[in-house]
This record gives structure tokens, C-alpha cells and sequence, in this order.
């Protein structure tokens, strides 16, 4: 079965310090991955997808990046953080064509203080 | 391009009451609709989903939602509500090969 795992759970990071968020599926290949963010009362904000390794598409302008050096690997990144960069991020993959169900991962809560 | 709307971000219902969250979606072609539900602190879990055939879709703790093309609704139904619905409950679209679409989200709260 798959499984899709992210880490860390929980971040406190200064203003300005860098961040990396790591995300791993298991159990399948070349999946479609997905960074979203969750603010309170914002719902899901699509930030990152990727339909394979080194591709990423970006949904909004914003201070983070993301990679995917490997097949199942996703990371969420940043160089310098801002205080509105904290909120509830989640990793989730398909199996693509859009029909298919999204799973999620357990989430990273990052608070930038 | 698809579109869902769910209606009320915040539902009240009594301990033992019919639950119902609303959610209507937008959409040329026919989609795929399906229910997440999210506890605190956790990523969103499937509690059902609709692709082709028959329009009432039974999920998991009881929950089941009605596909309603002339009322472009799929709206999600529980009998009777336990404590431990107490969540948010997001409904989503997708089509052909574009990426899955999520509503805004409905937290549900259960009084006792």
C-alpha cells in the first residue's frame, strides 16, 4: 500500500531563517505531488505541483520554493522567512489525470516568529 | 474552468441531529467529486467520492453524499451526529486532467 510521510510535524523559526520541509510517498511511482498551505480561515492554497522529478509549477508568487531530486521526494523550501509564511502545510500525491483521489500527508505546522 | 462553492464556513448541529454540508460545484463536463475530512492538526482524509454510476455514495463513519447533476450539488449527509464529527469537512472537483479543486471548507461543530 502507499504512504506518504512529511516531516517535520511541528517548526519554529526566526523571521529571515531558512526552511526546508520534506515530504516522501511510498509504495508507488512517478506520482503527482503537491505542496498546499492551510492559514486559519483560508481553506487550501495550492502553493507547488510537480508531475515528475525537476518539474515544479508554481500557483502563486510567494517566498518559497520547492524541489523534487527524486522520484518520490518533494521539498518545500525557503531562503529567508517571513512572519506570513506560518500556517499548516501539506504534502499530497496522486496518481494523475486529475481523476484520481489525493492523498495527504499528516502535515508541518510552521510557526515564524 | 471547474469551481466549488461550500455553503457556510461553520455548522452547528445537536448530538443525535441529521447532519448536512452543502457544497456546488461548477463544471462543463462531468466530474469527480469528492468529500475530505480534516481533524485537528492532521492532513485531510477521503470520506467518499463519486466518479460514474450511481449517485448516492456511501463513505466511511457513516457519512454518504448524493450526486445531483440537475442541481450541480453534491452535498454530504449523516443521520446522526456523534461528538466525534466535529471536524472540517472540504468538498472537491476535478476534470479531466486538471488538478483537483477544494472548497474553502466547512467546520462542523456538534453540541451536546
Amino acid at each position: 500500500s502507499q504512504t506518504i510521510h512529511q516531516w517535520p510535524a511541528t517548526l519554529v523559526q526566526p523571521v529571515g531563517s531558512p526552511l526546508s520541509l520534506e515530504c516522501t510517498v511510498e509504495g508507488t511511482s512517478n506520482p503527482n505531488l503537491y505542496w498546499y498551505r492551510q492559514a486559519a480561515g483560508r481553506g487550501l492554497q495550492l502553493l507547488f505541483y510537480s508531475v515528475g522529478i525537476g518539474q515544479i509549477s508554481s500557483e502563486v508568487p510567494q517566498n518559497l520554493s520547492a524541489s523534487r531530486p527524486q522520484d518520490r521526494q518533494f521539498i518545500l523550501s525557503s531562503k529567508k522567512l517571513l512572519l506570513s509564511d506560518s500556517g499548516f502545510y501539506l504534502c499530497a500525491w496522486d496518481r494523475g489525470n486529475g481523476r484520481n483521489t489525493i492523498y495527504f500527508g499528516e502535515g508541518s505546522w510552521l510557526t515564524v516568529v | 474552468a471547474q469551481s466549488v462553492t461550500q455553503l457556510g464556513s461553520h455548522v452547528s448541529v445537536s448530538e443525535g441531529a441529521l447532519v448536512l454540508l452543502r457544497c456546488n460545484y461548477s463544471s462543463s463536463v462531468p466530474p469527480y467529486l469528492f468529500w475530505y475530512v480534516q481533524y485537528p492538526n492532521q492532513g485531510l482524509q477521503l470520506l467518499l467520492k463519486y466518479t460514474t454510476g450511481a449517485t448516492l455514495v456511501k463513505g466511511i463513519n457513516g457519512f454518504e453524499a448524493e450526486f445531483k447533476k440537475s442541481e450541480t450539488s453534491f452535498h454530504l449527509t449523516k443521520p446522526s451526529a456523534h461528538m466525534s464529527d466535529a471536524a472540517e469537512y472540504f468538498c472537491a472537483v476535478s476534470i479531466r486532467d486538471d488538478k483537483i479543486i477544494f472548497g474553502k471548507g466547512t467546520r462542523l461543530h456538534i453540541l451536546p
